[in-house]
């Protein structure tokens, strides 16, 4: 079975633009995490989705924003880029929303912000 | 407000002795554990998790013990291998909640 898959692998933008990033979960998972993982902060939880649906939002600002589409895919967007919002972008999956059900991470997505 | 904390940012083991990686946590409603691994360049990889009607879980080398009282689990590896050098994060989540992670502890196991 295919793990998480998240394009592009890296990504380089200046100040100002905004940038798309890519995940395609674990085929029959149907919940999708995103985390903004940096030196000083650690893994920091940006969004969750389920069926479409937003269920959990984290302290980030709303130039922070996702989506999910009806096939589980997800896509996060961020805006008027900073210098502080280079880091590794990690998209995660799990079969449902239930508690008890493990995130499955996928490589990441490297931004840098120049 | 740091709810997941790991205290120590590395820890070296010598191969074939036991490696305690340790995490405590501040919220009483977090009821599932996780313990992840991550190697550079990679996102990371779920190893074990557990419960909070269970006290201890095993799989392998790998086991995790919680200590609801005192908002604190703790991962074994028995025996170390160098292959495990990477860094380890622990998680906590309550229901239906946002998965939170801790600062991670590089493990350094050497030959």
């Amino acid at each position: 079975k295919a793990g998480v898959t998240q394009t592009p692998r890296y990504l380089i933008k200046t100040r100002g633009q905004q940038v798309t990033l890519s995940c395609s979960p674990i085929s029959g998972h149907r919940s999708v995490s995103w985390y903004q993982q940096t030196p000083g902060q650690g893994l920091q939880f940006l969004f969750e989705y389920f069926s479409e649906t937003q269920r959990n939002k984290g302290n980030f600002p709303g130039r922070f924003s996702g989506r999910q589409f009806s096939n589980s895919r997800s896509e996060m967007n961020v805006s008027t880029l900073e210098l502080g919002d280079s880091a590794l972008y990690l998209c995660a999956s799990s079969h449902d929303w239930a508690y008890n059900s493990p995130l499955h991470f996928g490589n990441g997505t490297r931004l840098t912000v120049t | 407000d740091q709810q997941v904390k790991q205290n120590s940012p590395s820890l070296s083991v010598q191969e074939g002795r036991i490696s305690i990686l340790n995490c405590d946590y501040t919220n009483s409603m977090f009821d599932y554990f996780l313990w992840y691994k991550k190697y550079p360049a990679e996102g990371p990889t779920f190893l074990i998790s557990i419960s909070s009607i269970k006290d201890k879980n095993e799989d392998g080398r790998f086991t995790v013990f919680l200590n609801k009282s005192a908002k604190h689990l703790s991962l074994h590896i028995v025996p170390s291998q160098p292959g495990d050098s990477a860094v380890y994060f622990c998680a906590a989540r309550g229901r239906g909640g946002k998965l939170i992670f801790g600062q991670g502890t590089e493990l350094s196991v050497k030959p």
